[in-house]
């Protein structure tokens, strides 16, 4: 348990489906993070939370939507997906402060997988 | 924005040998440099960084070198072990890090008993 929780683990869903990923973190931090992770590509930073307001989009589809709640949780919203959105989505957390970043702290991701 | 890149993509390496990684980084305003470990089924997990006013850091086996001139940085692994093996990320960021990092495509270490 590295203090990141990903529900679920695994999902797999239709282009007409609608599903959410959940992540929540048990470590106080004040800065949460979406990742996509395909075979043979970099993660792909998708959305930024900072102390619950969204500051980074790096031009994702209309199709995932992130909402953050509280500090602790948050989740990214799919619908009508494309067979290339099938990744590992992984969520962070870190703690924003005066100075440099004090390095992420990953979930173990949600292996999406769109049919 | 920010390119890292990463080389190599695949490492081999004897058991009890070194291996090296490195990572050269396009922002010369980036200012901290991590390195993920990543097993099977898992997510990435942090293992050291280095921030640019330092030039080397280490941590028993592990040890992380910046050459902000040149812009790159290099991940050393000494006395190779099995439980090594794994996929393997650099990353960058300024601002702290509030822009979220900038990965490189990550590189596959193997240990050969």
């Amino acid at each position: 348990e590295t203090g990141v929780t990903q529900t679920p683990r695994h999902l797999v869903m239709g282009m007409t489906n609608k599903k959410s990923l959940k992540c929540e973190q048990h470590l106080g931090h004040n800065a949460m993070y979406w990742y996509k992770q395909s075979a043979k590509k970099p993660l792909e930073l998708m959305f930024v939370y900072n102390f619950k307001e969204q500051t980074e989009n790096n031009s994702v589809p209309s199709r995932f939507s992130p909402e953050c709640p509280n500090s602790s949780h948050l989740f990214l919203h799919l619908h009508t997906l494309q067979p290339e959105d099938s990744a590992l989505y992984l969520c962070a957390s870190s703690q924003l402060g005066q100075g440099a970043l004090d390095g992420y702290t990953f979930g173990s991701g949600t292996r999406l997988t769109v049919v | 924005g920010e390119n890292v890149e990463q080389h190599p993509s695949t490492l081999s390496v004897q058991e009890g040998d070194s291996a090296v990684i490195k990572c050269t980084y396009s922002d010369s305003a980036s200012n901290y440099f991590p390195w993920y470990k990543q097993e099977l089924g898992k997510g990435p997990q942090l293992i050291i960084d280095i921030r640019s006013n330092v030039g080397e850091k280490k941590d028993q086996r592990i040890a992380v070198t910046l050459n902000k001139t040149a812009k790159h940085f290099s991940l050393h692994i000494t006395e190779t072990q099995p439980e090594d093996s794994a996929v393997y990320f650099c990353a960058a960021s300024n601002r702290g890090g509030a822009d979220g990092l900038t990965f490189g495509k990550g590189t596959h270490l193997i240990i050969q008993p």
